[in-house]
């Protein structure tokens, strides 16, 4: 089975301030992780995803995430927080020939001024 | 190349009715997944569909149904809705051999009331 926790269900930063969302995974075969954005009344973005290839992944509008096997943990960061990166990011995992997502519960972003 | 899209948008129906929703994929992609988003339950996956045919099937009851066209597009119906079956409905699609990276439509909201 497989699962993905996510710690924090709200995290607030300043406009400027380093974005970290933390995502925890549980795997019992070699994961594809991903990330996936959602603003409100729309539906999934996929930010990044990590497939077995470089353990550090870049993705869209300067997020990046690391894949850390002895952590069991796929964070996702951004150096400098727009407001435009305010909305609910979701953590997903899956494996080859799975074919459906198992989702972690999300984690809204709040971007003060 | 237009994204997956999904109708209607929004839908409003009473208990012990019966609705049925429709995604369009993403022009290539023979892939089609459902998933169900609610506020307590988060994203769960429903069901995939390939060249027709259902390969993957999540935990949901059987009043939940799905088929897929020739032409790739799919329809998802619940029947004999309850209250708890107020959601957001995703659909998303991938490409043959690659189904791990799902591409998502802007869901249908349903309410039941």
């Amino acid at each position: 089975a497989q699962s993905v926790t996510q710690l924090g269900s709200h995290v607030s930063v300043s406009e400027g301030a380093l974005v970290l969302l933390r995502c925890n995974y549980s795997s019992s075969v070699p994961p594809y992780l991903f990330w996936y954005v959602q603003y409100p009344n729309q539906g999934l973005q996929l930010l990044l995803k990590y497939t077995s290839a470089a353990t550090l992944v870049k993705g869209i509008n300067g997020f990046e995430a690391e894949f850390k096997k002895s952590e069991t943990s796929f964070h996702l960061t951004k150096p400098s927080a727009h407001m435009s990166d305010a909305a609910e990011y979701f953590c997903a995992v899956t494996y080859t020939g799975r074919r459906a997502l198992t989702f972690g519960s999300g984690t809204r972003l709040q971007v003060q001024p | 190349k237009a994204g997956v899209t999904q109708t209607p948008r929004y839908l409003i129906k009473t208990r012990g009715q019966q609705v049925t929703l429709s995604c369009s994929p993403i022009s290539g992609h023979r892939s089609v997944s459902w998933y169900q988003q609610t506020p307590g339950q988060g994203l769960q996956f429903l069901f995939e569909y390939f060249s027709e045919t259902q390969r993957n099937k999540g935990n949901f009851p059987g009043r939940f149904s799905g088929r897929q066209f020739s032409n790739s597009r799919s329809e998802m119906n619940v029947s004999t809705l309850e209250l708890g079956d107020s959601a957001l409905y995703l659909c998303a699609s991938s490409l043959e051999g690659a189904e791990d990276t799902q591409y998502f439509g802007p869901g249908t909201r349903l309410t039941v009331l």
